[in-house]
């Protein structure tokens, strides 16, 4: 259980065009997905929040222009980064919480997408 | 500020030789306290959670303990297939189950 997907898993784009990432939670309902951004050999940076049928809540820092969430049913969340650049290049990791009172904190997290803008 | 620190930064150790990895947390507003696996070029596994100081959980060669200031990840006799890196975080009350994610510690088990 707790299984969750991210599509597609490697993805090269030209400076200049936007690309769509999807998560899903593929044996669960999900509270809240998160979006996060990892660089080499460094932690996830935590870019946003998001519940279903809301708006994302960005952590300082990040632009929401740049960075939409769309958190469109309890089962997917989709980010696209628009007008890509080399700069954000990076390894983007969607998270689940699943949805029952025991949960708390939990989050289970996808295999990642590795983003390469040349 | 809230942050978690983990260290040491990267461990060595010999097949069979135990060890234990350690993440320090600030106190205030703690919901659980989270280790993950990664493994390179994937997403974080998850591993165990921690609620209140005093709590262990055990998995495999792996043990998580956790106290007022700090966890413990023990690792028992490990094996190279336990090479990867360790994640601790730590959850925070109010609003969205947001997680505070340490560096990590990576570890490399030799045969």
């Amino acid at each position: 259980g707790a299984v969750v997907s991210q599509h597609p898993s490697r993805v090269i784009c030209k400076s200049g065009t936007s690309v769509k990432i999807e998560c899903r939670s593929l044996d669960f309902q999900a509270t809240t997905m998160f979006w996060y951004r990892q660089f080499p050999k460094k932690s996830l940076m935590l870019m946003a929040t998001s519940n279903e049928g809301s708006k994302a809540t960005y952590e300082q820092g990040v632009e929401k222009d740049k960075f939409l969430i769309n958190h469109a049913s309890l089962t997917l969340s989709t980010l696209t980064v628009t007008s890509a650049h080399p700069e954000d290049s990076s390894f983007y990791i969607c998270s689940a919480t699943p949805r029952r009172e025991s949960s708390y904190n939990e989050q289970f997290f996808g295999p990642g997408t590795r983003l390469t803008v040349l | 500020e809230d942050q978690v620190t983990q260290s040491p930064e990267a461990l060595r150790l010999q097949e069979g030789e135990s060890s234990s990895l350690n993440c320090s947390y600030t106190v205030s507003g703690l919901r659980g306290l989270f280790w993950y696996r990664q493994d390179p070029g994937k997403g974080p596994e998850f591993l165990f959670t921690l609620y209140s100081a005093g709590e262990e959980k055990e998995k495999e060669r792996l043990k998580a303990t956790l106290t007022k200031k700090e966890s413990f990840l023990h690792i028992t006799a490990p094996k190279p297939e336990d090479s990867a890196t360790y994640l601790c975080a730590q959850g925070f009350s109010g609003g969205y189950n947001k997680l505070i994610f340490g560096a990590g510690t990576r570890l490399a088990v030799h045969p």
